[in-house]
């Protein structure tokens, strides 16, 4: 199992443009979440899909929108980009659903390597 | 709103030595608190988390609700230990995964 893979690793936008950065989650997972890091500081949740649709939501603006497939797999777009959105856009799945449709789970994250964006 | 604070960005310490990592937290309800640790070149992972009552690679964290704390302890630090260290918040019986990070902790431990 690869685990939790994300794509791709490093891309270089401008102000204004849209990027879409990709998430496969980790096998037998079905929730997917993405974080923002940026530098010298820690993660901040930007939203959780399950069952293709948006669950939670932090603060973070509607540039920030996302998408998850029947396979589970996410994607994370962001429109409008702004110097501030530099950063390291990480993805997570965990099984939070089983927990949704009263089983029990693992309690677990586990993160990707990350997609590290630079906009100019 | 709920917060987490590490009061210290770098903490350096001899192997050997005890190791203290700081986590305080401000939140109303009752939160779950983890640990999550990352090495050299190797993605976020959990260490442990407060429910599971665990001691992970030597490491353990009691939650003082009165203190608002979750403060990551080790006896005896190993050169191995050496890593970035977040601790982390989730919003209370929801099984949330809508986690709320403070800025984490480099540690380093001193041949």
């Amino acid at each position: 199992d690869a685990g939790v893979t994300q794509s791709p690793t490093h891309l270089i936008k401008t102000r204004g443009q849209q990027v879409t950065l990709r998430c496969s989650p980790k096998s037998g997972h079905d929730t997917v979440s993405w974080y923002q890091q940026a530098l010298g500081q820690g993660p901040q949740f930007i939203f959780q899909y399950y069952e293709e649709e948006e669950r939670q939501r932090g603060n973070f603006p509607d540039r920030f929108s996302g998408h998850q497939f029947p396979n589970y797999s996410s994607e994370l777009n962001v429109n409008a980009l702004l110097l501030g959105d530099s950063a390291l856009y990480l993805c997570a799945s965990s099984d939070w659903g089983l927990w949704a449709s009263g089983g029990s789970n693992t309690g677990e994250l586990f993160f990707g390597e990350g997609s590290r964006l630079t906009v100019l | 709103a709920q917060r987490v604070t590490q009061p210290e960005k770098l903490l350096s310490v001899f192997k050997g030595a005890p190791v203290e990592l700081k986590c305080n937290y401000s939140y109303s309800g009752s939160p779950e608190l983890f640990w999550y640790v990352q090495y050299s070149r190797q993605r976020l992972q959990l260490l442990l988390r407060h429910i599971s009552r665990e001691s992970i690679k030597g490491f353990t964290a009691d939650l003082n609700k009165g203190e608002t704390s979750f403060h990551l302890k080790k006896p005896f630090a190993q050169e191995e230990d050496s890593a970035m260290y977040y601790c982390a918040l989730s919003l209370s019986g929801a099984g949330s995964y809508q986690l709320t990070f403070g800025k984490g902790t480099k540690l380093s431990v001193i041949p």
